[in-house]
């Protein structure tokens, strides 16, 4: 099956620093890659739409100027958490849709990010 | 109200039983469901799409019932490898490609 990846896998950051998050498809080009969040025993929420080569789409209350998104070729997104804040601490996990497909969504094996 | 609706568990079932997990959804216009499968601290992975003709996968059987908005998932001879949260995935209605999930249903099969 398609693979997408995912890195870090883990990052422990300080309060206030900013932390990028890069996803990968990798055997596959996607001009949609999606960006989830799980907090623990929660399910998974989307944050934004990441679109290749235009800008992302957020949902409701999610700040696009604390989590920019970056869709600048067909394999890679990145998430960039600014400031990052204690509360920002979760399970961050991007999906690709593959072109030409319907709904598949691959999905990356997620980041866990702990802010200190 | 919830886009999809599911009953959070746990199923606390031995080795060898028969399970079903239910799902709601609430726009009667979502075309696509799934069921994934997130094991803990893992990313979701497909299990099988959902067709309204019913389809079964081995010892999984989905099935969609759009006058009710309901879908199931049914698994068969269950086995310890199945502990793990099940997801009740639907489509977003719009031409964006959003999947909305459901906030699982976790499973833990004894010995």
């Amino acid at each position: 099956g398609a693979v997408v990846s995912q890195h870090p896998s883990w990052v422990i950051c300080k309060s206030g620093t900013s932390v990028k998050i890069e996803c990968r498809s990798l055997d596959f080009q996607a001009t949609t890659m999606f960006w989830y969040r799980q907090f623990p025993k929660q399910s998974l929420m989307l944050m934004a739409t990441s679109n290749e080569g235009s800008k992302a789409t957020y949902e409701q209350g999610v700040e696009k100027d604390k989590f920019l998104i970056n869709h600048a070729s067909l394999t890679l997104s990145t998430l960039t958490v600014t400031s990052a804040h204690p509360e920002d601490s979760s399970f961050y996990i991007c999906s690709a849709r593959r072109v030409g497909s319907t709904d598949t969504q691959y999905f990356g094996p997620g980041t866990r990010l702990t802010v200190l | 109200r919830k886009e999809v609706e599911q009953d959070p568990g746990p199923f606390n079932v031995p080795e060898g039983a028969t399970v079903a997990f239910n799902c709601t959804y609430s726009n009667s216009a979502s075309q696509s469901f799934f069921w994934y499968r997130q094991d803990c601290r893992k990313e979701p992975k497909l299990l099988m799409s959902v067709y309204s003709s019913g389809n079964e996968d081995g010892r999984f059987t989905a099935q969609l019932n759009r006058a009710s908005q309901y879908i199931s998932l049914l698994i068969r001879d269950s086995k310890l490898s199945d502990s793990a949260t099940y997801l009740c995935v639907v489509n977003g209605v719009d031409s964006s490609y959003k999947l909305i999930f459901g906030s699982g249903t976790r499973l833990l099969v004894r010995p």
